[in-house]
C-alpha cells in the first residue's frame, strides 16, 4: 500500500537535545512538507521540498532544519534553538507544481515530541 | 495575504441529524478551498476541494461543501450524521492566482455526534 510512514510515533527528549523525524513516502510524490499541529491553532507550514536537494522555509522554520537527499525521505531535524518544540509534528507529500492538485496532501500518521 | 476562519471550535448533533461546520475565507484573487479531516492521533485526510464551477462540492463519506463568494464561505455539510464522523475539521484556502501556492489552514472544528 502507498503511503507515508513517519518515526518514531512518540519521542521524549530533555530540554537543549537535537532531535531528527524520520518522513519515507513510496507514493512518488515530488512535493513534500512538515506541518506542526498545537491545539487550537490549526497547522503551522515549517519547510517544504518541491524537489530533491532543494527546500524552503514555511511560516515557522526558525529552530528546525530538514534535508532531501532522496525523493522519497524528508527529516526533520528539531534543534536545541526552537523554543517551544513540545508539538504533534505531521508529515506530508503531493504532486508538485502551482495547480490545485498540488495541493491535495496525504499526510503521515504523525510524531508526537515531549520536551521534559 | 490569505486566512480562513473557523468560528465554532467545536460542534455537536445528534446522530442522523444534518450537520453544518463553517468556514469563511479571505484571499486576494480567486481561492481554491479545501476541507480535510483529522481523526485521532491521526494525521490529516483530504475530504473534497472547490476549484471553479459548480459552487457545490461533493466529497468523501458523504460530505458536501458550498462556495458561496459573496459570503466569502465554505461550509461542510452531511444531510445524515454518523457517530463515525466525530473528528476534527480543518478547512483550508490558497489563493488560485501568482504568489505562495502554500494552504493556510483554519484551527479547526471539533465535532462530535451524539448517539
Amino acid at each position: 500500500d502507498g503511503g507515508i510512514t513517519q518515526s518514531p510515533k512518540y519521542l521524549f527528549r530533555k530540554e537543549g537535545q537535537n532531535v531528527t523525524l524520520s518522513c519515507e513516502q513510496n507514493l512518488n510524490h515530488d512535493a513534500m512538507y512538515w506541518y506542526r499541529q498545537d491545539p487550537g491553532q490549526g497547522l503551522r507550514l515549517i519547510y517544504y521540498s518541491q524537489i530533491v536537494n532543494d527546500f524552503q522555509k514555511g511560516d515557522i522554520a526558525e529552530g528546525y532544519s530538514v534535508s532531501r537527499e532522496k525523493k522519497e525521505s524528508f527529516p526533520l531535524t528539531v534543534t536545541s534553538a526552537q523554543k517551544n518544540p513540545t508539538a504533534f509534528y505531521l508529515c506530508a507529500s503531493s504532486h508538485r507544481g502551482r495547480g490545485s492538485g498540488a495541493n491535495v496532501l496525504t499526510f503521515g500518521a504523525g510524531s508526537r515530541l515531549t520536551v521534559l | 495575504a490569505q486566512s480562513v476562519a473557523q468560528p465554532e471550535d467545536q460542534v455537536n448533533v445528534a446522530e442522523g441529524n444534518p450537520l453544518t461546520v463553517k468556514c469563511t475565507y479571505s484571499v486576494s484573487g480567486n481561492p481554491y478551498l479545501f476541507w480535510y479531516v483529522q481523526y485521532p492521533n491521526r494525521g490529516l485526510q483530504f475530504l473534497l476541494k472547490y476549484i471553479t464551477g459548480d459552487n457545490l462540492v461533493k466529497g468523501s463519506y458523504g460530505f458536501e461543501a458550498e462556495f458561496n463568494k459573496s459570503q466569502t464561505s465554505f461550509h461542510l455539510k452531511k444531510p445524515s450524521a454518523l457517530v463515525s464522523d466525530s473528528a476534527l475539521y480543518f478547512c483550508a484556502v490558497r489563493e488560485s492566482g501568482a504568489g505562495s501556492y502554500q494552504l493556510t489552514f483554519g484551527k479547526g472544528t471539533k465535532l462530535s455526534v451524539i448517539p
